[in-house]
């Protein structure tokens, strides 16, 4: 099956320093991306949507500057925190939908998640 | 909007039992799409079943099957004979046929299979 994956799996930083996450489709080409917030034991929030070659569609109440996402390839999105905050402290889980399949229900994978903890 | 809705934050079963988790969801739409997700402690989001909301029949994979009642807008899960693996969060995620690529997530059932 399709294969995301997902670097750091964990990461620690300092206040106020940014972090950058890489998402990867390892084995399939993906025009969008799906970046996502989970708080413990709650359910995924879906945090911008992310096309290849084109901006990012930040979800309502998520800071555009602060969460900069970048999908300059088919295979590779990138979510960098500028700024952190012990606040920004979270599971953060990305998913690449397949190219080939059709719009707009085409499979989602998931990648396993990166730990962020702002210190 | 569409919201999804699962009703039971935790439940428990024995090993080898069978059990059902409730998701119910609004839409004012016609063809969509319903997915239960299971995620285990590693945190991995796993695809368990996929309904069509055009098909009558209801999915099945192995041990799973899903009991979808269009009308009344609902999507259960049943699990039969249920294994230690199984233990982990199940997520009810609702996603539509018209553009709108975004899948909405239930807030999630937690299940423990004791052995």
């Amino acid at each position: 099956g399709a294969v995301v994956s997902q670097h750091p799996s964990w990461v620690i930083c300092k206040s106020g320093t940014s972090v950058k996450i890489e998402c990867r489709s390892l084995d399939f080409q993906a025009t969008t991306m799906f970046w996502y917030r989970q708080f413990p034991k709650q359910s995924l929030m879906l945090m911008a949507t992310s096309n290849e070659g084109s901006k990012a569609t930040y979800e309502q109440g998520v800071e555009k500057d602060k969460f900069l996402i970048n999908h300059a390839s088919l295979t590779l999105s990138t979510l960098t925190v500028t700024s952190a905050h012990p606040e920004d402290s979270s599971f953060y889980i990305c998913s690449a939908r397949e190219q080939r399949q059709f719009h707009p229900t085409g499979q989602q994978y998931f990648g396993p998640g990166t730990r962020l903890t702002v210190t | 909007a569409q919201t999804v809705t699962q009703s039971q934050p935790e439940m428990s079963v024995q090993e080898a039992e069978t059990v059902t988790l409730s998701c119910t969801y609004d839409t004012s739409e016609n063809n969509y799409y319903l997915f239960w997700y299971k995620q285990p402690p590693s945190r991995q989001m796993i695809l368990v079943i996929r309904q069509e909301a055009y098909k009558q029949q209801n999915a099945t994979e192995n041990r799973f099957s899903v009991n979808f009642q269009k009308a009344a807008k609902s999507f259960s899960l049943k699990i039969s004979d249920s294994q230690l693996g199984d233990t982990a969060m199940y997520f009810c995620a609702y996603i539509s046929n018209f553009g709108n690529e975004k899948l909405t997530f239930g807030t999630g059932t937690r299940l423990t299979i004791i052995p």
